[in-house]
């Protein structure tokens, strides 16, 4: 089965940028995988889907500033113009016909 | 709008059992996949389990395998967790989401205390 690797923290300024990055395991570069958000203290919120050529598909709602591309084995959200509401963990998944993997997420800090 | 509503969570022995229900509404539940994912105190995400839209294949984690089953009933728009033997590494917050390749919605929770 697949394996998301994910940095554990990232950190940038207020109305900087700041880029994700979630590396898929060897032989599951084709995969697509999903960003998710979680806020301190709320449930997870699907932020987009990600796929190999780099298009992106949000969810509903999800502001502009949000944005995912992809290379290679690795998978990117870009979040632009950070906001305070943007410090939470990010976490992205993937799946196959019988299982889903999560990442162990990356908490961003804003400054 | 998609709604997910779970429940049933609560204070179990280890040894115990607990069922937990989320109550879909906002889409056409017969049409999609669910799935339970649950978050221990601190921690991450972890995949508990799916079934398919119909209810006729069902998956889950080997950490869970042969004590959870889970279930849907599509004529009340709900999803169900049957837990059993469950363990104090069980204690976590379950999430359910609605499954359309990726989750693309999710419930608030229900927390899961294991304690004796």
């Amino acid at each position: 089965q697949p394996v998301l690797t994910q940095s554990s923290s990232a950190s940038a300024s207020l109305g900087s940028s700041v880029k994700l990055t979630c590396i898929l395991s060897s032989g599951h570069n084709t995969y697509i995988i999903a960003w998710h958000q979680q806020q301190p203290g709320k449930a997870p919120r699907f932020l987009m889907k990600v796929e190999d050529s780099g298009s992106y598909n949000k969810g509903s709602g999800v502001p502009d500033r949000f944005s995912g591309s992809s290379s290679g084995a690795d998978r990117y959200l870009t979040i632009s113009n950070l906001q305070s509401e943007d410090e939470a963990d990010y976490y992205c998944e993937t799946w196959d016909s019988n299982t889903r993997v999560f990442g162990t997420g990356t908490k961003v800090t804003v400054l | 709008e998609v709604q997910l509503v779970e429940s049933g969570g609560g204070l179990v022995q280890p040894g115990g059992s607990l069922r937990l229900s989320c109550a879909a509404s906002g889409f056409t539940f017969s049409n999609y996949a669910m799935d339970w994912v649950r978050q221990a105190p601190g921690k991450g995400l972890e995949y508990v389990s799916s079934i398919s839209s119909n209810g006729g294949s069902t998956y889950f984690s080997n950490s869970v395998k042969g004590r959870f089953t889970i279930s849907r009933d599509n004529s009340k728009n709900t999803l169900y967790l049957q837990m059993g033997s469950l363990r104090t590494d069980d204690m976590a917050v379950y999430y359910c989401g609605r499954l359309n390749g990726e989750t693309d919605y999710w419930g608030q929770g229900t927390l899961v205390t294991v304690s004796s």
